[in-house]
């Protein structure tokens, strides 16, 4: 059974920080199936990354993905007040599912 | 545009059953997935299955498995998910998602805005 790892479970910066969130896998994955999903209190998941590291149509490009094997992060490279949510790895290859996610908050 | 539209907040006794629904617009909805994730407060996400109406497969995640059933109506562009033995611990926003394949990825990339389901006696 795959399983992902999200760390830190919260993540608290300033905005104009540089955020870097790391999703690790229980057996190497194909890079393929790893999204980032972005999810704020009352709205839907967005989807930010797929396949690693392509930005979904309309990220903004502060959003980077990286990553392999078994290691992935996910880089906001200065956070902006509306990147304060929780990010969550996941991956669709086989069997699906999710890490358990990163919030990020306010310093 | 392409959206995904939920149906209304269900209020539901334990032990009973729940079916909530995902009205598909802007797209052709047999051709692509149909994803459901719950959402417990407080708590991760959780994928619970996905289902196509082209290829007529469902693929439930484990945990569900003998409890969830997903179907679907193409004529109506709708997916349905059907929950039972409900206990307290199933009360979540409950969301659809389409499923997008490519040649070389799998992704989630339109959402509907969920279906709140309580679980109260």
């Amino acid at each position: 059974e795959l399983v992902l790892t999200q760390s830190p479970g919260i993540l608290s910066l300033s905005p104009g920080e540089r955020a870097t969130l790391s999703c690790r896998a229980s057996q190497s994955v194909d890079r393929s199936y790893l999204a980032w999903y972005q999810h704020k209190p009352g709205q839907a998941p967005r989807l930010l990354i797929y396949g690693v590291s392509s930005r979904a149509a309309g990220i903004p490009d502060r959003f980077s993905g990286s990553g392999s094997g078994t290691e992935f992060t996910l880089t906001i490279s200065r956070m902006d007040p509306e990147d304060f949510a929780v990010y969550y790895c996941h991956h669709s290859g086989g069997a699906f599912t999710f890490g358990p996610g990163t919030k990020v908050d306010i310093k | 545009q392409v959206q995904l539209v939920p149906s209304g907040t269900e209020v539901k006794k334990p032990g009973a059953s729940v079916k909530v629904s995902c009205k598909a617009s802007g797209y052709t909805f047999s051709t692509y997935d149909v994803n459901w994730v719950r959402h417990v407060p407080g708590h991760g996400l959780e994928w619970m299955g996905w289902m196509n109406p082209s290829s007529n497969k469902i693929v439930y995640d484990q945990k569900f498995e003998g409890r969830v059933t997903m179907t679907w109506d193409t004529s109506m562009s709708t997916a349905y998910l059907e929950l039972s033995s409900l206990t307290s611990g199933d009360a979540a926003m409950f969301y659809c998602a389409r499923g997008r394949r490519t040649r070389s990825s799998y992704f989630m990339d339109v959402w509907g805005n969920g279906t709140t389901v309580i679980v109260s006696s």
